[in-house]
């Protein structure tokens, strides 16, 4: 199956500083790629849709603000947390798709912890 | 709107038993998609089997097979002969689109954890 990396796979930073998450498939063209957040214990909910070239659409109640998507390539695509603080101390998990019909192939998720 | 709902938050099976994991979906769109996700402790999604809503025949793959009932909104999954390893959190999901056409978001159930004992 397609392979989806994610980069770093955890991260511990200070409340303020912003984190960028790096998703990447790697052996396919991802026209569209999905960011996921994920508490412990809990489901994955979908943060927000992004497709190469364009502007990311977000799910109700995420701050676009404040988790910035870049989706520059057709291979990668990137989550910046802004601003961090504990409270979005979670687990980021991105997936790609590809055109024609490709499966959600997901990336094997970014811990991220703000102190 | 789109809901999946799991209602078993644990199972416990024992090893070399089968195991059905429930999943119910409530959707409007006629063409959809059903997936099961295995979910280790170390975090990754890792895909189980998928379920087209006009597939005529349930899925199978090796050990999994997904007893899709169209009628009743259910797509339970089963495991048979358990292992060790698939001790995990075990997620439903939908996605309101076809494989065969630019696949959408996926809404995912609450998930089930899998305990498999010797």
């Amino acid at each position: 199956g397609a392979v989806v990396s994610q980069h770093p796979s955890r991260v511990i930073c200070k409340s303020g500083t912003s984190v960028k998450i790096e998703c990447r498939s790697l052996d396919f063209q991802a026209t569209t790629m999905f960011w996921y957040r994920q508490f412990p214990k809990q489901s994955l909910m979908l943060m927000a849709t992004s497709n190469e070239g364009s502007k990311a659409t977000y799910e109700q109640g995420v701050e676009k603000d404040k988790f910035l998507i870049n989706h520059a390539s057709l291979t990668l695509s990137t989550l910046t947390v802004t601003s961090a603080h504990p409270e979005d101390s979670s687990f980021y998990i991105c997936s790609a798709s590809g055109t024609g019909g490709s499966e959600q192939y997901f990336g094997p998720g970014t811990r991220l912890t703000v102190t | 709107a789109q809901k999946i709902t799991q209602t078993q938050p644990g199972m416990f099976v024992q090893e070399k038993e089968a195991v059905t994991l429930d999943c119910t979906y409530d959707t409007s769109d006629p063409s959809y998609g059903l997936f099961w996700y295995k979910q280790p402790s170390s975090g990754e999604m890792i895909f189980l089997i998928y379920q087209g809503s006009y597939d005529q025949q349930n899925a199978t793959e090796g050990r999994y097979s997904l007893n899709f009932q169209k009628a009743r909104k259910s797509a339970n999954l089963v495991i048979s002969a358990s292992q060790l390893g698939d001790s995990a959190m075990y997620f439903c999901a939908m996605t309101p689109a076809y494989r065969g056409s630019t696949l959408g978001r996926l809404y995912f159930g609450r998930g089930t954890q899998l305990t498999v004992w010797p």
